[in-house]
Parts: C-alpha cells; sequence; structure tokens
C-alpha cells in the first residue's frame, strides 16, 4: 500500500457510542494531521503530531482523542460525540516541521453522529 | 482573523477554456508556503502545486499554473484547457513559520468549479 489510508470510510454512531478512526501513511512521512471538514466550513485544523508528539492541539473538545503510536500511525478516539460533530475527518501526513512539502491526506472518514 | 480568502464560491468554465480561480492571504511571515489542493466529490484532498514565498519564478505543473504576486498577497490558480474531470472543490491553503515549529496547514473555504461541456 501507498499514500495515506484512512478507515472505516463512513461511520454512523450514537451519541453514547464511542468509535475510533485509523489512519495509516506508508509514505515515510513524521509529520501527521487531523482536519475537521464541516459542510459549509473551512477545513479546521484539530491536531498535529511531529515524530509521535503531539505539538497542536486547536481548542478541540475532549470528547475526541487523539493516538500517535508510531510515525506511520494515527487514531482519532471518539466518546460522547454530539449531531454537530457530524463532519468529514481527514488524516494527513508530510515530512516534518520548517520543510516545504505539501501534506498528502487521506479520503476522510464520513461519520455522522444521530 | 482569515488568513486565507477565497472570495469565489462557486465558478462556471467550458470545457477547454482557462479559468483563474482566486485566493488572498494575510501573513506577517516573510517565510511561508502557498498551496492548492482539489477536492473531487471522493472526498479526497489532492495536491496540485505549490508556491514558496522566496521563490521568483510563478510555480507551474502540467495545466495549472499559480499567479503569484506577493506584494497584493494573492496566489491566484490557473487552470488551462479545462477538462470535465477538473470539476471539484479547489482549496487554497498556507503554511506559516516554515523555520521551526509549526508545520500547519491553514485553507480557505473553497470555490467549487464546474466545466460544462
Amino acid at each position: 500500500e501507498t499514500g495515506v489510508t484512512q478507515t472505516p470510510r463512513h461511520l454512523v454512531m450514537g451519541m453514547t457510542n464511542k468509535k475510533s478512526l485509523k489512519c495509516e501513511q506508508h509514505l515515510g512521512h513524521n509529520a501527521m494531521y487531523w482536519y475537521k471538514q464541516s459542510a459549509k466550513k473551512p477545513l479546521e485544523l484539530m491536531f498535529v503530531y511531529n515524530f509521535k508528539e503531539q505539538t497542536e492541539n486547536n481548542s478541540v473538545p475532549s470528547r475526541f482523542s487523539p493516538e500517535c503510536p508510531n510515525s506511520s500511525h494515527l487514531f482519532l478516539h471518539l466518546h460522547t460525540l454530539q449531531p454537530e460533530d457530524s463532519a468529514l475527518y481527514l488524516c494527513a501526513s508530510s515530512q516534518a516541521a520548517g520543510q516545504n512539502t505539501e501534506a498528502f491526506f487521506g479520503q476522510g472518514t464520513r461519520l455522522t453522529v444521530v | 482573523a482569515q488568513k486565507i480568502t477565497q472570495t469565489q464560491p462557486g465558478m462556471f468554465v467550458q470545457e477547454k477554456e482557462a479559468v483563474t480561480l482566486d485566493c488572498t492571504y494575510d501573513t506577517s511571515d516573510q517565510s511561508y508556503g502557498l498551496f492548492w489542493y482539489k477536492q473531487p466529490s471522493s472526498g479526497e484532498m489532492i495536491f496540485l502545486i505549490y508556491q514558496g514565498s522566496y521563490d521568483e519564478q510563478n510555480a507551474t505543473e502540467g495545466r495549472y499554473s499559480l499567479n503569484f504576486q506577493k506584494a497584493r498577497k494573492s496566489a491566484n490558480l490557473v487552470i488551462s484547457a479545462s477538462q470535465l474531470g477538473d470539476s471539484a472543490m479547489y482549496f487554497c491553503a498556507m503554511r506559516e513559520h516554515l523555520v521551526g515549529d509549526g508545520n500547519k496547514l491553514v485553507f480557505g473555504a473553497g470555490t467549487i468549479l464546474r466545466v460544462k461541456s
């Protein structure tokens, strides 16, 4: 496999459920990101990991909990979400900070909270 | 404050014609990067073109070129010879703080492009 892979592609969950989104990259990158894309809003950066260390938490509610066990894998653990959390969640990777390289994105997980 | 502004919510272009998608940005950094991404209905963000703030030449990648006007803080995307497959959402993005930490992209609201046959 190459590129950035996200699973699942679609997820429907109730407000009391606990679920996790998974992202995996095979590009040798050492920075990974979670973005949220809601309808009619710009992409919002949620979390940044550089070399497995979280370097950015963009005021994200604690019901979203990221995990980066190694530089190839990134998770987003979800619990007690709200309907307004329904969105497309995009994972991206790139070379680490300070380098002028583009971010590569996965195809996203379309999340619906009911 | 809005960092990236895309003033065109939607654009139409005739197949085989050129189209310009506007992007203006706001930064006090001297060192930054500008990116354009394409997002088809499948959802994936596809990288198109990159322009560094110190690059003297406008970036080009195949049918894509970036009209970079630093003094105006604009980085418009030009797509030449439009194809039906170019119909998608297009996002302009900026990375600030290229020296040191803070490697993150900030995106504009996007422009929906529709190519007509």
